[in-house]
């Protein structure tokens, strides 16, 4: 069934650094791909999405490429501000069932000044 | 991008009590919501979906007479936690689905709803 792998966190980082969060998918069909971020206390909000392969989505700096060759959809960032720190979740909805979107277990990212 | 609000934001509740929390689309028409729930540093937790004019469609182990969903009209579903219970008190979210033509479709959450219940 479809399925998501995300990169274990949490992740620390300094001001400035680079970063990438690592997601690969496992899907039937042609799934659309997206990064959603949560801020404590908070819902979800949409970071960026993809929905065909090598589609390169992007926002607020943050940017992922659609590889249907390794099945990954990784996040990066060149210089992060710690306004990024939040809870990052890759996400996937299926072709083959309806509407439903197939979560990463979340990426906990704090950025230090 | 889209708006989808959820209240209450917040909400305290005696065992026993039943509680309801709306989750609307403010500025799009959504034939289907969704309700997850989410437990403290984990992902969520899908437990239903609303479908607009139909029964909503449960997942496995999630208790339909305890979790009552209503999706009265294109912009709006309820979840009402009847009888609640301490082990009850969480973190719910919704979620709604923009059908956006030739780019496919998007879903836009609600800020969430903290349910605690003492």
């Amino acid at each position: 069934g479809d399925s998501v792998t995300q990169m274990e966190g949490p992740v620390t980082l300094s001001e400035e650094a680079f970063l990438t969060i690592n997601c690969t998918y496992t899907a039937t069909g042609y799934p659309s791909l997206f990064w959603y971020v949560q801020y404590p206390g908070e819902g979800l909000q949409l970071l960026l999405k993809a929905t065909k392969a090598d589609d390169k989505g992007s926002n607020k700096g943050f940017e992922a490429t659609y590889r249907k060759e390794t099945t990954s959809f990784h996040l990066e960032k060149g210089s992060v501000q710690v306004s990024d720190s939040a809870v990052y979740f890759c996400a996937l909805l299926g072709g083959s069932t309806l509407g439903r979107l197939y979560f990463g277990r979340g990426t906990q990212l704090t950025v230090w000044p | 991008g889209a708006v989808v609000s959820q209240h209450p934001s917040r909400v305290i509740c005696k065992s026993g009590t039943s509680v309801k929390i709306e989750c609307r689309s403010l500025d799009f028409q959504a034939t289907t919501m969704f309700w997850y729930r989410q437990f403290p540093k984990q992902s969520l937790m899908l437990m239903a979906t609303s479908n607009e004019g139909s029964k909503a469609t449960y997942e496995q182990g999630v208790e339909k007479d305890k979790f009552l969903i209503n999706h009265a009209s294109l912009t709006l579903s309820t979840l009402t936690v009847t009888s609640a219970h301490p082990e009850d008190s969480s973190f719910y979210i919704c979620s709604a689905r923009e059908l956006q033509g030739g780019t496919g479709e998007t879903q836009y959450f609600g800020p969430g709803t903290r349910l605690l219940v003492l």
